[in-house]
Parts: structure tokens; sequence; C-alpha cells
């Protein structure tokens, strides 16, 4: 089946130790996104691409960055993870141009740093 | 600007009653609606969608919503509770193809036996 794929579904890192997050998906959508989730909380959106074009949102901190190398693939890189950077990462994929185009979602990876 | 304000941040009811999860969105422009459920620790899954076709839209696991265009709502209900409903529901809203989702805060469902 086509899908939004995330690995590792679980990490974790030490703090301040660079850390990459992956994101796949077969549904060869143009838009891909990177949400933030903590504990009881909706997802932030820390950024996303029209195809090559970089969005960042405003309150993202500069230490989140992203990668995304071709239209299937989209990294997330945590430079120096604090203790405040624990949370559930999700990625999603949508076709660019609907107002009703909906959002596909991962699993998410859940980040822990000690 | 869009946004959405779902109003009850936790709702519990007895397995085989019904579910009402109510949201309000505000949105300048005739807007897309969306409600997606996150099971713990699981990524997000569409439940529906309001595209402006039908103002009634049914989902999927007996999920329906309606669109309320002069009460800016997009509640969400069910007739009879499973203990498998037990999970967060987001309503979500786009107010252009260009624009990302924007999320509601949540509502927490809780399914008693």
């Amino acid at each position: 089946d086509a899908m939004v794929i995330q690995n590792p579904r679980y990490q974790v890192t030490q703090f301040g130790k660079p850390v990459t997050l992956s994101c796949s998906q077969t549904l060869n959508h143009n838009v891909m996104y990177w949400y933030q989730q903590k504990s009881s909380q909706a997802p932030k959106l820390l950024f996303h691409y029209y195809d090559k074009d970089f969005n960042n949102e405003a309150d993202t901190p500069d230490n989140f960055q992203s990668r995304r190398p071709n239209t299937s693939f989209c990294f997330l890189d945590i430079r120096s993870p604090g203790l405040g950077d624990a949370a559930m990462y999700l990625c999603a994929t949508s076709r660019q141009g609907g107002v009703n185009t909906e959002a596909f979602f991962g699993q998410g990876t859940r980040l822990t740093v000690v | 600007a869009q946004s959405v304000t779902q109003l009850d941040s936790h709702v519990s009811v007895s397995e085989g009653t019904p579910v009402l999860l109510r949201c309000n969105y505000s949105s300048s422009y005739s807007p897309s609606l969306f409600w997606y459920v996150q099971h713990p620790n699981k990524g997000l899954q569409l439940l529906l969608k309001y595209t402006s076709a039908a103002t009634l839209v049914k989902g999927i696991n007996g999920f329906e919503a309606e669109f309320k265009k002069s009460e800016t709502s997009f509640h969400l209900t069910k007739p009879s509770a499973h203990m498998s409903d037990a999970a967060e529901y987001f309503c979500v809203v786009r107010t252009s193809g260009n624009t990302p989702l924007v999320f509601g805060k949540g509502t927490r469902l809780s399914v008693i036996a």
C-alpha cells in the first residue's frame, strides 16, 4: 500500500548529540510536512516543502533543520537536542493545489533525549 | 486568519452511547474541515473531511460530522461508542491549497465499559 513511513519509530539520543529522523513516501505527493507533537498537545508545524521550496515556520528554532533530497524522502535534523525537544515527530504529505486535499501522516518517531 | 476551537479537552462516554465532539472554526474564506483520530503512540488517521459538496459528511468507523455555516461549527458524532474509539481527536481547518493544516488542541475521548 502507498504510505508514509517514518524511521525509526523510537529514537533515544543524548543531550546535545545530533540526531536525524527520516520520512519516506510512496504517494508521490509534492508537499511534505514535519510536525512536532508534545504530550497531550496538538501537532505543531515546524516546516514544510512544496517540491524543493522550503518553508520554515517563524517560531521554529534554528536547532531544527530539514533536507529533502528528492520527492520521496525528507529528513529532520536536530543539531543539538535539548530535553525540551523530546516529543513525537510526525511527517505528513499532501498533494499541492486543492484546499480540500488532506494530509497523510506517518506513524511518527518518538524522540527521547537523555 | 484561520483557526479551530475544540470546546472540550476530554469527553467520557459509556460504551454504546452517542458521541459528540465539538468543533468551531474561524475562517475568512470557505474552509475545508477535517477530523483526524490519533490512537496512543500512533500517527494521525483521517476520519472524514468537508469540502462543500455536502454539509453532512460520513466518515470511517461510523463517524459523521455536519457543517453548519451559520454556527461556524463542524461537530463530530457517532451513534454508539465502541471501546476502540478511545483516542485523541483533532479538528483541522485549511482555507487554501497553499496553506498548511491548522489543528485544534484536540479532544481526548474515553469510552467506559
